[in-house]
């Protein structure tokens, strides 16, 4: 079985702060894990996945995360946060090979304060 | 490449009325899925397909039915819609590890 988990369904930060997205996981197997990005009435669009080469993953838009076996980890940080990246963020885990089901977190909607 | 395209981007039905959303995918992908997303609720897998020829029911499948009718085309059906599936509905395609989601469809019945 795998899940994850999303710390916090609501996120406010300042416009140049740090911003920080919590997640958890938990997989039977080492995992893949992503995370996503949802604009308004968009589709999810792919940040960045983490499949078992660097533990540090660097995505698109300046977002990075971290994966940490010890911590069940996989959180998503980016140094200064800028409007346009007022979004929904979504994390998600799924076993390697082929096809294999990925299961999403229930999202971080992400506020930039002016 | 389109990527994944989906039809239609709105609906409105009445309870018991019948629709197919439609999605392709250009990117020669195998792999293809069904999802809901409701607040709060994050994505939810309605039904997928591994393969051309194949599908098989996710966590929500009730409701639905579905077709892979070649490669490039998966399609929802909804056979005698209800007010509890009211929803978007989003069509996603992968390559092994990474998926690729198309815009939505927004759906409300009455």
């Amino acid at each position: 079985a795998q899940s994850v988990t999303q710390l916090g369904s609501h996120v406010s930060v300042s416009e140049g702060a740090l911003v920080l997205l919590r997640c958890n996981y938990s997989s039977s197997v080492p995992p893949y894990l992503f995370w996503y990005v949802q604009y308004p009435n968009q589709g999810l669009q792919l940040l960045l996945k983490y499949t078992s080469a660097a533990t540090l993953v660097k995505g698109i838009n300046g977002f990075e995360a971290e994966f940490k076996k010890s911590e069940t980890s996989f959180h998503l940080t980016k140094p200064s946060a800028h409007m346009s990246d007022a979004a929904e963020y979504f994390c998600a885990v799924s076993r390697p090979g082929g096809y294999q089901k990925v299961t999403f977190g229930t999202g971080t909607k992400l506020q930039v304060i002016p | 490449n389109a990527g994944v395209t989906q039809t239609p981007k709105f609906q409105v039905l009445k309870t018991g009325q019948s629709m197919t959303l439609q999605c392709a995918q250009d990117m020669n992908h195998n792999s293809m899925y069904w999802y809901r997303q409701d607040p709060g609720m994050g994505l939810r897998l309605i039904y997928y397909s591994a393969s051309e020829g194949t599908t098989d029911k996710g966590e929500v499948p009730n409701g639905y039915n579905v077709s892979r009718l070649n490669k490039r085309e998966f399609s929802l059906r909804l056979e005698s819609a209800a007010p509890s599936q009211t929803s978007v509905y989003f069509c996603a395609s992968s390559d092994p590890g990474t998926q690729y989601f198309g815009p939505g469809t927004r759906l409300t019945v009455l």
